[in-house]
């Protein structure tokens, strides 16, 4: 099966940087990826990862490590509008490219 | 907007009643992935189809089915609703007919309210 896991709820300030970390465990492992959900909505795409390293766009990147199965999005300037829940999600190849999310991790911005 | 399109937006219904989701993928996209959200949960994975077949399932309920047509629109049935399925439908999208893998687009998600 696919495990992956990724803190409940953080906060920061306005401004400030945040990393939201995941890991996971998967078979098939075949990208990792980011998305953005606010409350009601539905998630947004925000960054991919297939290979290790940073992968940056704009004021968001996503770093990837396969060996450790893991991962992290890091958020500078943190706006308010950055509130929001952040998925983390496996495709694995073994399973028909399914995409696995995590419970994901509300980010709560504060003046 | 993702290229995805599901109707009906809001769903209020009565427990026992069945009602059927759909989904239009983005133009070309051969994979459509269904996903219940319920309050404050993640991301539960129902069920995927690819190209007409069915391709993987999740934890989905034997009162709920689902289909692909030709024309890649899915519909999603969901029959005898109890309370507890109330929640948002997602459907997303991937896979294109070039054969690159992509990331899953999603639609705006049908909320459903079982009353």
């Amino acid at each position: 099966g696919q495990n992956i896991d990724q803190p409940t709820e953080m906060t920061a300030t306005e401004g400030a940087i945040v990393q939201i970390n995941c890991t996971y465990q998967t078979s098939g492992f075949n990208g990792l990826f980011w998305y953005q959900q606010h409350a009601g909505e539905a998630p947004t795409f925000l960054s991919y990862n297939v290979l290790d390293g940073l992968e940056e766009k704009g004021r968001f990147s996503s770093f990837l490590s396969r060996s450790k199965g893991y991962s992290y999005l890091l958020l500078k300037e943190l706006q308010m509008k950055d509130s929001a829940s952040y998925l983390c999600a496996v495709r694995d190849v073994n399973t028909g490219n399914q995409f696995y999310f995590g419970t994901g991790t509300s980010l709560t911005v504060i003046p | 907007d993702s290229g995805v399109t599901q109707t009906p937006k809001h769903l209020i219904t009565a427990t026992g009643q069945r009602v059927t989701l759909r989904c239009s993928p983005r133009s070309g996209d051969l994979s459509v992935y269904w996903y219940q959200q319920s309050l404050d949960q993640g991301l539960q994975f129902l069920i995927q189809y690819y190209n007409g077949e069915e391709r993987a399932k999740g934890n989905i309920l034997e009162r709920f089915s689902a289909q692909q047509f030709p024309d890649l629109h899915s519909e999603l049935n969901l029959s005898s609703l109890e309370l507890g399925d109330s929640a948002l439908y997602f459907c997303a999208s991937s896979v294109p007919t070039q054969g690159v893998n992509t990331e899953a687009f999603f639609g705006q998600g049908t909320r459903l309210t079982v009353v």
